[in-house]
C-alpha cells in the first residue's frame, strides 16, 4: 500500500525559501507516475502547486511557477519542493500526493491519490 | 475566485440523497475529466471519484459522479453522519495549463 509522508520546517521567515520533502513508501518514485504538491491555507480551499514526473520533468501552477522548484531523489525514494521568497500568504498545510496524469487524445485526466497527511508551514518572522 | 464553482454549503438528513454541483467552462470540465475529493475535519483530502464517475476501490457505491457539458455533480445516497465533510471538485484546465480545484462545499448532516 503506497504511503506518502511530508517533512520539513514548520516555520519559515518571510523572503526565505520553504523546503519540503515527501518520502514515499510501499512503492517507487521511479514508476511512471507524476508526484504532486498541493497546499491549503488555514480555513481555505486547495491549491495545486506543481507536479514532477518520474523522469524529472515538471509542470507548475502558473501563478507560482517562478518561485517553485521540484526535484526527485531516487536513492531515498523522495521528491521535494522548494518555494522561494515566501510571504505570509504562503502559510498553509502542504500535502504531497501521487498524481495520475493521463492524456487520452485531447482529454486530460489528472487526479491525486493517495495523499500524505500534510505538514503545516507558517511564514512568520 | 475559483475557476470551478461549487455551492459553499449543502445539507441533508440521514438516509437522504444529496447532490453537490461543480460548474466550469469549456477549458476545464467541458474538455477534460472531473475528480472529487472529500476532506473530513482535520484530515488530508481523499479521492472519492476520478475520471467523472469512477470510484477508487474502497469507496462505497453510495457515492457517484456525473458530468454533462461544462458541469459535474457528486451524488451521495443514503447519507450518513460520517459523510459530514468538505467536498472539492477538481480537474485540468487547458487555458491555465494546470490543475484547478473548486472552492469546496461543506456538507452538513442534520
Amino acid at each position: 500500500q503506497l504511503q506518502l509522508q511530508e517533512s520539513g520546517p514548520g516555520l519559515v521567515k518571510p523572503s526565505e525559501t520553504l523546503s519540503l520533502t515527501c518520502t514515499v513508501s510501499g512503492g517507487s518514485v521511479t514508476t511512471t507516475y507524476y508526484w504532486g504538491w498541493i497546499r491549503q491555507p488555514p480555513g481555505k480551499g486547495l491549491e495545486w502547486i506543481g507536479s514532477i514526473y518520474y523522469s524529472g520533468s515538471t509542470y507548475h501552477n502558473p501563478s507560482l511557477k517562478s518561485r517553485v522548484t521540484m526535484s526527485l531523489d531516487t536513492s531515498k525514494n523522495q521528491f521535494s519542493l522548494k518555494l522561494s521568497s515566501v510571504t505570509a500568504a504562503d502559510t498553509a498545510m502542504y500535502y504531497c500526493a501521487r498524481n495520475f496524469h493521463l492524456r487520452d487524445g485531447y482529454i486530460i485526466r489528472s487526479w491525486f491519490d493517495p495523499w500524505g497527511q500534510g505538514t503545516l508551514v507558517t511564514v512568520s518572522s | 475566485q475559483s475557476v470551478l464553482t461549487q455551492p459553499p454549503s449543502a445539507s441533508g438528513t440521514p438516509g437522504q440523497r444529496v447532490t453537490i454541483s461543480c460548474s466550469g467552462s469549456s477549458s476545464n470540465i467541458g474538455n477534460n475529466t472531473v475528480n472529487w475529493y472529500h476532506q473530513l475535519p482535520g484530515t488530508a483530502p481523499k479521492l472519492l471519484i476520478y475520471s467523472n464517475k469512477q470510484r477508487p476501490s474502497g469507496v462505497p457505491d453510495r457515492f457517484s459522479g456525473s458530468k454533462s457539458g461544462t458541469s459535474a455533480s457528486l451524488a451521495i445516497s443514503g447519507l450518513q453522519s460520517e459523510d459530514e465533510a468538505d467536498y472539492y471538485c477538481a480537474g485540468w484546465d487547458d487555458s491555465l495549463n494546470g490543475v484547478v480545484f473548486g472552492a469546496g462545499t461543506k456538507l452538513t448532516v442534520l
